[in-house]
Order: C-alpha cells, then structure tokens, then sequence
C-alpha cells in the first residue's frame, strides 16, 4: 500500500519559474491537503479539499494554486517561483468526512524540497 | 487570531517521563492532534484527543483540558530513538499546528 506519493523529492527552480508538485494517495481519502514547512517552525496550510471538485484556501495561498480533479489526485501549482517559496512541501490526507475538519490521523507524503534561486 | 504554544526545546533523560504542554488559542475547536516527527522526514500522527480526558497509546499518553484550552503529551521510558520534533495541532477548519518541540534525549 502506497500511501500518500509526492512528487519530485527535490527540486531547484530559478525565479520566476512555474513547476507542479505532484500529490497522489491510493487511501480513497477525501480531505486532502498541502503544507509548507520552513526551519524551525510548524506546517502551515496552503490549500485543502474536502472532496474532488472542492478545493478552499488555508494560511497562505498566495503564489499557489490547486485543483482536484479526482480523490487520488491534488497538484499544487508555483505559478511564478520566488526565494520565499523555498521551504519542504508535504502533502497530507485524512479520512475526515466532507466540509468537517480533519480529526485523528492524518497521512503525509514523504516531502518535497524546494529551492528557488 | 489562531495560535498553538509550545515549548522550543525539552530535554530529558533515557528511561525517564516527559511532558510536553501545548496551549492554544482558537475558534470553531474541535480536538488536539499530536505528531512526531524526526529529522528529515515527515510528521507521523502520535494521538488525538476530541473530549476531555486522557488517551493512552503504549509509551504515550495525551491530555486535553477544554475548560483551560490546554493540552499535554506524555512519553514514559524514553528511549533515545524518540529524540524528534513533537507538534500539537488543533483540529478545526484549517488545521493549525504549533511551532514544534524538539526533544532531546541524554543517556
């Protein structure tokens, strides 16, 4: 059982470059969700969906997009890479039931880490 | 606004207890999440707490006070592989999580 599968595990983008992280869970998960990480500090939600079609902004969206097409699937778009997106990206997913926060457990990807220059 | 206190660092010795304590303040609460995670890698979930009380897992135990918006991990016989970061995450719309604690084991 795959699990959550991010990727790619590093990448090094220049300015202004746009890329997709790849997310995919084979968990039949609902709640799907994106988090960045910078040293020192806790995840902080960049976006999250409840259900394919459905997708909501959390903490910091800005310079992100995100679509879900389907359950497995949740891309998250750098629209126009900048030094202060270099941090690790870790996609997490939940069985949390639609339009309610997730509660227990949720399950992470391994991460990604994202240097732009 | 939201926010999750916890402390930056605890040390502790191999065999011994530790708390870590988590306060938080935040809307539309629904539980208490705690993770572990260690160097490089990704967070893994240790506990929840969705009522008041205590909830045992082996070694661990977390603790939830709605009253005192207050919350606690406890580790028993440490072990030197438990040397990580632990965060709380307070389970609401948008999960909000705490700085994190790095634990650090000494024989």
């Amino acid at each position: 059982n795959a699990g959550v599968t991010q990727t790619p595990k590093f990448q090094v983008l220049k300015t202004g470059q746009s890329m997709t992280l790849q997310c995919a869970q084979d968990m039949n998960h609902e709640y799907m969700s994106w988090y960045r990480q910078d040293p020192g500090m806790g995840l902080r939600l960049i976006h999250y969906s409840v259900g394919a079609g459905i997708t909501d902004q959390g903490e910091v969206p800005n310079g992100y997009n995100v679509s879900r097409s389907t359950t497995e699937d949740f891309p998250l778009r750098l629209l126009s890479a900048a030094p202060s997106q270099t941090s690790v990206y870790f996609c997490a997913s939940s069985s949390g039931t639609s339009g309610r926060p997730p509660t227990g457990e949720l399950f992470f990807g391994e991460g990604s880490r994202l240097t732009v220059l | 606004g939201q926010s999750l206190e916890q402390p930056s660092e605890v040390t502790a010795v191999e065999g011994a207890i530790v708390q870590i304590n988590c306060t938080y303040q935040t809307s539309g609460f629904y539980g208490l999440s705690w993770y572990q995670q260690h160097d490089g890698g990704a967070p893994t979930f240790l506990s929840y707490n969705g009522l008041d009380g205590l909830e045992e897992t082996g070694r661990f135990s977390s603790f939830l006070s709605r009253s005192d918006s207050y919350g606690y991990l406890l580790l028993q016989e440490l072990q030197m592989k438990d040397s990580a970061s632990y965060f709380c995450a307070s389970s609401n719309y948008q999960l909000i999580w705490g700085a994190g604690t790095k634990l650090i084991i000494k024989p």
